[in-house]
């Protein structure tokens, strides 16, 4: 089956440091999407990307998805205390069967 | 309101005793999934559907059944329930597999002594 590698598993940062989470594929991916839950909550979409070096941004996050299709990377600029949470890639190959990485766990020191 | 509804939220129960979560969704969406999330393990993906009378087993399907007979409904049974299926369960759905996003339901958080 597909294999999804999220790094790293967890990140500590202080306020206003940047952050990034990478997801990395053993196969070539039909897109990604990635989602952010915060503590106690549920999974919330961000972003989907489908192009290869599709680029797009969302205020302070930048999504970047491979040339290749086979990885994917969030980068926060300038972190605050509402961007805690666990950042999850979602990569999409086989009909129906979705996988999720193993999720990156952001805390942010004020 | 656009929404995934799961019931219950928190349930208590006892190793044998079979039980249903309940599913639905107010979107008219053709996907729907259910997933596990345990410390450490990410969100693993139990069965999904991709529209009526349509399911499938996703990665972790033991010990659990699901069924589709209409469109918003997507319960997940437990048969025999057992204490390894201690977790947190989220139900998701989305207009289609392919290219749309997933919503999320609230989660039930299900404890089996």
């Amino acid at each position: 089956g597909q294999q999804v590698m999220q790094i790293p598993q967890y990140q500590h940062v202080q306020e206003g440091e940047d952050f990034t989470t990478y997801c990395n594929s053993s196969t070539t991916l039909s897109n990604i999407q990635w989602y952010k839950q915060r503590p106690g909550g549920h999974p919330v979409f961000l972003i989907q990307l489908v192009k290869s070096g599709e680029v797009k941004k969302q205020k302070r996050l930048t999504f970047q998805f491979g040339e290749a299709k086979k990885n994917s990377s969030l980068h926060i600029t300038a972190t605050q205390t509402t961007d805690v949470g666990t950042y999850f890639c979602a990569p999409n190959t086989n009909a129906g069967k979705s996988t999720f990485g193993d999720g990156t766990t952001l805390t942010v020191k004020p | 309101e656009a929404q995934v509804t799961q019931n219950p939220r928190y349930l208590i129960t006892v190793t044998g005793k079979k039980l249903t979560v309940t599913c639905s969704q107010n979107m008219n969406h053709e996907y729907m999934s259910w997933y596990r999330q345990d410390p450490g393990l990410g969100l693993r993906q139990i069965y999904y559907s991709m529209n009526v009378e349509v399911t499938d087993k996703g990665d972790v399907p033991e010990g659990y059944k699901v069924s589709r007979k209409e469109k918003r409904n997507f319960p997940l049974i437990l048969e025999s329930p057992s204490p390894n299926q201690t977790s947190l369960y989220f139900c998701a759905s989305s207009l289609n597999f392919f290219n749309s996003p997933l919503h999320f339901g609230n989660g039930t958080r299900l404890t089996v002594t």
